[in-house]
């Protein structure tokens, strides 16, 4: 398994239901990152980890969850959700402390129906 | 953030190149200019990156104005595949976020 995966790739869940979405990266990357891609919007970054400690978080709601045990696992735990929040979710990595901004590796993203 | 500014779709002949322009007036010395693509149903991927002097890889070429406040992304002969959202950022330093844009939506004609 090279790159970045997600799994899983789609999920469908009610607004009572928990679920969660994990990414792993095989880059040995020391930052990890979630965005939100809604319909016809640009990506949003949610959250940002590196070295395992969370250094970002965009202003998300509280039913959005992350944790990241080690550096190669992110998740995100979802509850109680809103039909507002369907949308595609991606992970990437990147090895941070770079002078020339760090280059993203994206996965292929968790196409999310909130119903 | 620094922002750009990208037409927001652009329309291609399958193998011929393609020039896709940014403009960033406001860069700052320490801003890299990064290009990212994103194909259907994908996530985005890395394209190319650069500061001050042109750069080629398997992919595109960057070519960076002089003053850096624009530069322009090279496909030298599109193929289908190309067919993308494509972003241009600027990143650099301790700024380890990207700021995406609504890109230009390249379209390629067979």
């Amino acid at each position: 398994e090279t790159g970045v995966t997600q799994t899983p790739r789609h999920l469908v869940m009610g607004m009572t239901n928990k679920k969660s979405l994990k990414c792993e990266q095989h880059l040995g990357h020391n930052a990890m990152y979630w965005y939100k891609q809604s319909a016809k919007k640009p990506l949003e970054l949610m959250f940002v980890y590196s070295l395992e400690e969370r250094v970002e978080n965009n202003s998300v709601p509280s039913r959005f969850s992350p944790e990241c045990p080690n550096s190669s696992h992110l998740f995100l735990h979802l509850h109680t959700l809103q039909p507002e929040d369907s949308a595609l979710y991606l992970c990437a990595s990147s090895q941070a402390g770079t002078t020339s901004g760090d280059t993203q590796y994206f996965g292929p993203g968790t196409r999310l129906t909130v119903l | 953030d620094a922002k750009t500014t990208q037409p927001n779709s652009m329309e291609s002949n399958e193998e011929e190149p393609v020039h896709l322009p940014c403009n960033h007036s406001t860069i700052s010395g320490t801003d890299y200019i990064h290009w990212y693509r994103q194909l259907p149903s994908q996530g985005p991927e890395y394209v190319i990156h650069g500061l001050t002097s042109n750069v080629n890889n398997r992919m595109a070429s960057l070519a960076i104005a002089e003053d850096r406040k624009s530069s322009t992304l090279i496909l030298h002969r599109a193929t289908l595949r190309d067919a993308a959202v494509y972003y241009c950022i600027l990143s650099g330093g301790s700024n380890y976020k990207l700021t995406f844009g609504k890109g230009t939506l390249l379209t390629v004609n067979p």
